[in-house]
C-alpha cells in the first residue's frame, strides 16, 4: 500500500537550517507531483511547496519562498524540504503529500515530522 | 495567498446532517472547480473525503457530498455517526500552482 515516512525533523534555533526527507513505497513514485503542507501546533494546514513529477518545477507558498527548496530523487523514492532561516512561525509539524498529476489534490499524506524553531 | 474562510466549529446530533462552508475568492474557488475537502482526526493525518468539487475517493462514505455556488463551498456530512467527529479543511486550487487551504472546522457530534 501507498506509504510516506517523513523525517529530519527536529529542534532548531532561529536562523538555522534543517533539511526534510519523505520516503515514498508502495507505488510507482515518479509519474507523481509531491507537495509539502505544514501545521503549527493547534492550527490548520498551510499548503508550502509543490514539486512537478520531473523536478523541473517547482513553486512555494509565499511565506517560505526564498528560504526553502523542495526537491525530489526519483531513483530514491525520496522527496526532499530543504529550509533555511528558520523563524519560529515555521514551527510545524510538516506533512509530504501526494498528487496525481493534474488532479490538483491530495490523496495520500504521511504522518509528518515535527520541526520546532526555538532558541 | 489569504487562508479560505470556514466557520471554527459546527455541531449536529446523531443522524442529523451538517454543512460547513468554505468561502474563498475569484482567484480561488470563484475560478476553479477544485475544491477537496480534508478530515483529520486528533493527532493523524489529513484524509481526503472529496475532491474535484463533489467527488468522492473509493471508501468514502456517500453520506459525504459537496458543492459549490461562487466563491463558497460547501461540504454536507448526512446522517452524523458519532466517528465523523473531526477538523475538516477545504483546500483550492489557487492558481499559478499554488493551492491554499480553510482555516479548518471542528465538528462535534453531541
Amino acid at each position: 500500500q501507498v506509504q510516506l515516512v517523513e523525517s529530519g525533523g527536529g529542534v532548531v534555533q532561529p536562523g538555522g537550517s534543517l533539511r526534510l526527507s519523505c520516503a515514498a513505497s508502495g507505488f510507482t513514485f515518479s509519474p507523481y507531483v509531491m507537495h509539502w503542507v505544514r501545521q503549527a501546533p493547534g492550527k490548520g494546514l498551510e499548503w508550502v511547496a509543490v514539486v512537478s513529477h520531473d523536478a523541473n518545477n517547482k513553486y512555494y507558498a509565499d511565506s517560505v519562498t526564498g528560504r526553502f527548496t523542495i526537491s525530489r530523487d526519483n531513483p530514491r523514492n525520496t522527496l526532499f524540504l530543504q529550509m533555511n532561516s528558520l523563524q519560529s512561525e515555521d514551527t510545524a509539524l510538516y506533512y509530504c503529500a501526494r498528487e496525481t498529476r493534474g488532479s490538483y489534490f491530495f490523496d495520500n499524506w504521511g504522518q509528518g515530522t515535527l520541526v520546532t524553531v526555538s532558541s | 495567498q489569504s487562508a479560505l474562510t470556514q466557520p471554527a466549529s459546527v455541531s449536529g446530533s446523531p443522524g442529523q446532517s451538517i454543512t460547513i462552508s468554505c468561502t474563498g475568492t475569484s482567484s480561488d474557488v470563484g475560478s476553479y472547480d477544485l475544491v477537496s475537502w480534508y478530515q483529520q482526526h486528533p493527532g493523524k493525518a489529513p484524509k481526503l473525503m472529496i475532491y474535484g468539487g463533489n467527488k468522492r475517493p473509493s471508501g468514502v462514505s456517500d453520506r459525504f457530498s459537496a458543492s459549490k455556488s461562487g466563491n463558497t463551498a460547501s461540504l454536507t456530512i448526512s446522517g452524523l455517526q458519532a466517528e465523523d467527529e473531526a477538523d475538516y479543511y477545504c483546500c483550492s486550487y489557487a492558481g499559478r500552482s499554488t493551492w491554499v487551504f480553510g482555516g479548518g472546522t471542528k465538528l462535534t457530534v453531541l
